[in-house]
């Protein structure tokens, strides 16, 4: 069984744009969360969704959003990008609950110039 | 103030050495997770505990919920555990993610 895919791996932005990211989950999970990593702040929690419903959500402003699709497939989307949105982004599937053994993608590591 | 504590920040050890990583937390918990990160990026999820204790190989997870303290032990530690093991928690108000800085281990052949 293939495992979380996210893509892009790797993104350049600069300051002002807006970046959509996108999450694969394993196939029939349902769950999917979200999570920026950075150096200064370590691993922290952005969102979560179960059957395209978010169901928890982080302490990120609003310019982080995002979303779920039918197929379980989730996308996430900064607008107004700032240099500090500079991170590793990972997205992590569980199979049938929110909150269950999340299994994490490779992330997607932005830069914002 | 940080939801999630653990200790060391940096472990460098012995091939062959029994380890013990700690983590406390403040909050009212449905599940804790242990992580393990390489370089590169890369999280595996090693162990989700609510209860009790968890073996899987060499790791060994605890967990006493009355004290809101876990532990992750690797025994006949090697050069390929090295890695960062991250301490995560799931609160039970408001369903909030909370992690732990990290520790750091080295394991010298």
């Amino acid at each position: 069984k293939a495992g979380v895919t996210q893509t892009p791996r790797y993104l350049i932005k600069t300051r002002g744009q807006q970046v959509t990211l996108s999450c694969s989950p394993i196939s029939g999970h349902r769950s999917v969360s979200w999570y920026q990593q950075t150096p200064g702040q370590g691993l922290q929690f952005l969102f979560e969704y179960f059957s395209e419903t978010q169901r928890n959500k982080g302490n990120f402003p609003g310019r982080f959003s995002g979303r779920q699709f039918s197929n379980s497939r989730s996308e996430m989307n900064v607008s107004t990008l700032e240099l500090g949105d500079s991170a590793l982004y990972l997205c992590a599937s569980s199979l049938d609950r929110v909150g269950g053994e999340q299994y994490f993608g490779p992330g997607t590591r932005l830069t914002v110039t | 103030k940080n939801e999630v504590e653990q200790s060391p920040q940096n472990l460098t050890a012995q091939e062959g050495e029994f380890i013990t990583i700690n983590c406390s937390y403040s909050v009212g918990i449905s599940a804790l997770h242990w992580l393990q990160q390489h370089p590169g990026g890369g999280i595996v999820s090693l162990f989700m505990l609510s209860s009790g204790k968890k073996k899987h190989g060499r790791l060994i997870a605890t967990i006493n919920i009355q004290e809101k303290h876990s532990s992750l032990h690797i025994t006949a530690s090697h050069p390929r555990d090295s890695a960062v093991y991250i301490c995560a928690v799931r609160s039970n108000t408001g369903n909030q993610f909370y992690f732990g800085t990290g520790t750091s281990l080295t394991v010298i052949p």
